[in-house]
């Protein structure tokens, strides 16, 4: 089945961008997502990309996607302390079953 | 307003109990799901139904019972409670067809003592 992986911790200083990885194993997966999780709270869809795009740009928003390599990443541009939070990657499989990573937590310093 | 919502939001019960949490999509959608947050925040599909049949069933102990009395919901049963079910409990739903995107409701923080 479909594994995906990412980095546990990113930590950046306010104001800088942040980047979060993801690689995935299935190169069937047709849409690849980014959730958000702020502490005690549920998921929020922050964005998604097909996958026969590259990139992405929602506002801070870039996602970046490497096909031939399975390598998913986020990009969060001018970071700030209220994007602290846990983001999760995922992909989806067959099903519509979405696979998520591990979670990467975020911590943003001033 | 919330398009899907669970209940309860938090639940404490003692080892061995049965409890349910409900969920509920007004979404219009034909596809619910629950997936399982562990505390090392892990999440994991544990069922899937559409238009009330289940179609993923994710090697998940026959304690947890998912019950889909109509499309629009979609509650989970659990029976003889362990110490390791205590999770978040997210039930999800998505319109039909690969990849429309899941929507999720604000998870069920179970507590089993």
């Amino acid at each position: 089945g479909e594994d995906v992986e990412q980095s546990l911790f990113l930590s950046v200083r306010e104001g800088d961008s942040s980047v979060i990885n993801c690689t995935y194993t299935d190169s069937s997966s047709t849409y690849l997502y980014w959730y958000k999780q702020e502490p005690g709270a549920g998921l929020q869809l922050l964005t998604y990309i097909f996958s026969n795009m590259d990139m992405k740009q929602d506002q801070r928003l870039t996602v970046l996607l490497n096909k031939k390599d399975k390598h998913l990443s986020l990009r969060i541009a001018d970071t700030q302390t209220g994007d602290s939070a846990i983001y999760f990657c995922a992909a989806t499989g067959g099903g519509n079953k979405l696979t998520f990573g591990t979670g990467t937590q975020l911590k943003v310093e001033l | 307003d919330t398009a899907v919502s669970q209940t309860p939001k938090y639940l404490v019960t003692q080892m061995g109990n049965d409890k349910s949490i409900k969920c509920e999509q007004n979404l219009g959608h034909d596809t619910m799901y629950w997936y399982k947050q562990d505390s090392k925040k892990f999440l994991k599909i544990m069922f899937s139904y559409n238009n009330k049949e289940l179609i993923i069933n994710e090697t998940v102990p026959n304690r947890f019972s998912p019950k889909s009395p109509d499309k629009a919901h979609l509650n989970l049963h659990i029976n003889s409670l362990e110490l390791g079910d205590s999770a978040v409990y997210f039930c999800a739903s998505s319109p039909p067809g690969i990849g429309n995107t899941i929507y999720f409701g604000e998870g069920s923080w179970l507590t089993v003592v």
